[in-house]
């Protein structure tokens, strides 16, 4: 069975900050992993995803197969960052489509 | 090119009732995903239609149903409604952005079953 934990609910920072979002997964096979973001009043929204291995708006996230983790990052937080963030896996080869598996969530609250 | 859209944007129903939620798909993608969002929790997939067939399906029991049409529109059917089915509906659609594939997620349909 394939699972996703995000083990904080809400992280609170100060504007320029450095942030750390934690995601660690279970999966058997080689998995595909995604950070999405919803900010207040939107939809859910790719926000980067761990082949891509690109910089979305300041955020970056390393797959660390040995500790199975996934951790999404920004050196300097900023007050639009503030929003929630979910980790999603999807597994390469399931029999489930391509079903995505996501984490509980984290809040980032940025204070000024 | 338009969004994934869906509709009502939110209902009320009472338990044993039955309900329809439906969902546009965005502008040439032939995949769409429902997932329920239950307060405070993360999306959970329930099942995925890929040319009008069925091609995944979550844990969720047989009450929980679909349909995909030829224009790639959908709906999830949910029969015998209870409490515990109140939640935040998502659909996805599932197409290429800068050569790879990504889900496009609608605004949701927020069902509480009182």
């Amino acid at each position: 069975a394939q699972r996703v934990t995000q083990p904080e609910k809400l992280l609170s920072v100060f504007k320029g900050a450095p942030v750390e979002l934690k995601c660690n997964y279970s999966y058997s096979g080689s998995p595909e992993l995604f950070w999405y973001v919803q900010y207040s009043r939107q939809r859910l929204q790719l926000l980067l995803r761990h082949i891509s291995r690109e910089s979305i708006k300041g955020f970056t996230a390393d797959l660390n197969k040995g500790e199975t983790s996934f951790h999404l990052k920004k050196p300097f937080a900023q007050e639009e960052d503030s929003a929630m963030y979910y980790c999603a896996l999807s597994g390469v080869n399931n029999n489930a489509g391509n079903m995505l598996t996501f984490g509980g969530g984290t809040r980032l609250m940025v204070k000024p | 090119e338009t969004g994934v859209t869906q509709s009502p944007t939110h209902l009320i129903k009472t338990r044993g009732q039955q309900v329809t939620l439906r969902c546009s798909s965005q502008s040439g993608h032939n995949t769409v995903s429902w997932y329920q969002q239950a307060l405070g929790q993360g999306p959970q997939f329930i099942f995925q239609y890929y040319r009008e067939e069925e091609n995944g399906r979550g844990n969720f029991p047989p009450r929980f149903s679909g349909l995909q049409f030829p224009n790639y529109s959908s709906e999830l059917n949910v029969n015998a409604l209870e409490l515990d089915d109140s939640a935040l509906y998502l659909c996805a659609s599932r197409g290429l952005a800068g050569g790879t594939y990504e889900q496009y997620f609608g605004p949701g349909t927020r069902l509480t079953v009182t």
